[in-house]
């Protein structure tokens, strides 16, 4: 089956950290950019962060620029965010997804909650 | 305050014409590609548009795409209850090294 699964995502103080993961099934991950996009709750879509096929080049929104960093392992057809210094703003479902053209593939989503 | 403006807000009966409006800049719109994706209530956003004006496999031509200079907008005819929905527009910033997405517009069907 063709999909993208999120997981850790969890409840986490501010100025903690968390990593999240997107395993990656019945498609050719290793040809694709990978994006995250977040949702805060009953908020619109905010593009978070990309990163090509080979992993060799990223970028980053503003706001999370120099505190999250984006990395893929295609030989385990699995991308990751690890987010650092989090804050209350932070909050909200992270989805991993690929849109190429005609082709467009999102996770479910896994919630971040950053609150003490 | 996103970079992308839509109007928070659409509606119409079943059957009528609505369009979504997306305006944007030189740095977006402008240069780049728009997309526009629905998102159901509770759910993952899925791809409506992409290129401007090409639907993907499955997407019902009652759902119509177009871009001028700075602006882009997307066309539902033959509206239907099951398109309710929030409808986003997205494009890469040339100036932000980013993707942008519009604030995103609610559209209820009455």
């Amino acid at each position: 089956e063709v999909q993208l699964v999120e997981s850790g995502g969890g409840l986490v103080q501010p100025g903690g950290s968390l990593r999240l993961s997107c395993a990656a099934s019945g498609f050719a991950f290793s040809r694709y950019w990978m994006h995250w996009v977040r949702q805060a709750p009953g908020k619109g879509l905010v593009w978070v962060s990309r990163i090509n096929s080979d992993g060799s080049t990223t970028n980053y929104a503003d706001s999370v620029k120099g505190r999250f960093t984006i990395s893929r392992d295609n030989a385990k057809n699995t991308l990751y965010l690890q987010m650092n210094s989090l804050r209350a703003e932070d909050t909200a479902v992270y989805y991993c997804a690929t849109t190429e053209g005609a082709f467009d593939l999102w996770g479910q989503g896994t919630m971040v909650t950053v609150s003490s | 305050q996103s970079v992308l403006t839509q109007p928070p807000s659409a509606s119409g009966t079943p059957g009528q014409r609505v369009t979504i409006s997306c305006s944007g800049s030189s740095s977006n719109i402008g240069s780049n590609y728009v997309y526009w994706y629905q998102q159901l209530p509770g759910t993952a956003p899925k791809l409506l548009m992409y290129n401007n004006n090409q639907r993907p496999s499955g997407v019902p031509d009652r759902f119509s795409g177009s871009k001028s200079g700075t602006s882009a907008s997307l066309a539902i005819s033959g509206l239907r209850s099951e398109d309710e929905a929030d409808y986003y527009c997205a494009v890469w910033d040339d100036s932000l090294s980013g993707v942008v997405f519009g604030g995103g517009t609610k559209l209820t069907v009455l």
